[in-house]
């Protein structure tokens, strides 16, 4: 039921762009971005709803396809800052029920 | 205003024996929820309560209990703690299930 995201694990150089993939195997209403810096709790990037509109957050940005039940989160000119593990979560429909992905861990070199 | 606090900090604990992880938020939202993070995972939801009064099963619910004492309160009770139940653990809050989810700042728990 959990969410798969991928690639589990991607290295970047400061400028380079990243792609992360969440991917489910039950109908999504709407996708939330989390990236969790190592030893903190994870903090909130973007939410997307329904009508695969895609949001932005600085460099960041993602978009979702309720029809393929699928997200991604676009890391564009990678800063040292986006170093951290992203996770997408949603709800399970209509029960309050609250999941998270499987995470992937990004590290961005100097 | 705290968001949503957790305590304690960091617990070590002896197999068998038993402890209540406590939760409280100031942000007036309805629902509420524990994960656990084991190293290099990711997280697993274990109960949530989507209003007080109400609590449900997540994931991974076996060895804890949870009671949602009012609104601003929802605490995770370990009754026989286990070294499988080394993790840390996440409280977060969220006005209700679709929106974002807020976090407290986690309890480190080691079981010997």
């Amino acid at each position: 039921q959990q969410p798969v995201q991928s690639p589990q694990a991607v290295i970047l150089r400061e400028g380079e762009d990243a792609v992360i993939n969440c991917s489910s195997s039950k109908a999504l209403y709407s996708v939330h971005w989390y990236r969790q810096k190592h030893g903190e709790a994870p903090v909130f990037l973007m939410i997307l709803l329904k009508g695969g509109e895609q949001k932005g957050h600085e460099k960041i940005s993602a978009s979702f396809n309720e029809k393929k039940q699928q997200s991604s989160l676009y890391l564009t000119a990678s800063q040292l800052s986006y170093s951290g593990t992203y996770f997408c979560g949603t709800e399970v429909s209509g029960t309050y029920k609250y999941i998270f992905g499987t995470g992937t861990r990004l590290k961005v070199l100097a | 205003n705290a968001g949503v606090t957790q305590t304690p900090k960091f617990q070590v604990l002896k197999t068998g024996q038993s402890m209540t992880l406590q939760c409280a938020q100031d942000m007036n939202h309805n629902s509420m929820y524990w994960y656990r993070q084991d190293p290099g995972m990711g997280l697993r939801l274990i109960y949530y309560s989507a209003s007080e009064g109400t609590t449900d099963k997540g994931e991974v619910p076996n060895g804890y209990n949870v009671s949602r004492l009012n609104k601003r309160e929802f605490s995770l009770r370990l009754e026989s703690a286990a070294p499988s139940q080394t993790s840390v653990y996440f409280c977060a809050a969220t006005w209700t299930g679709k929106e974002t989810q807020y976090f407290g700042p986690g309890t480190r728990l080691l079981v010997l």
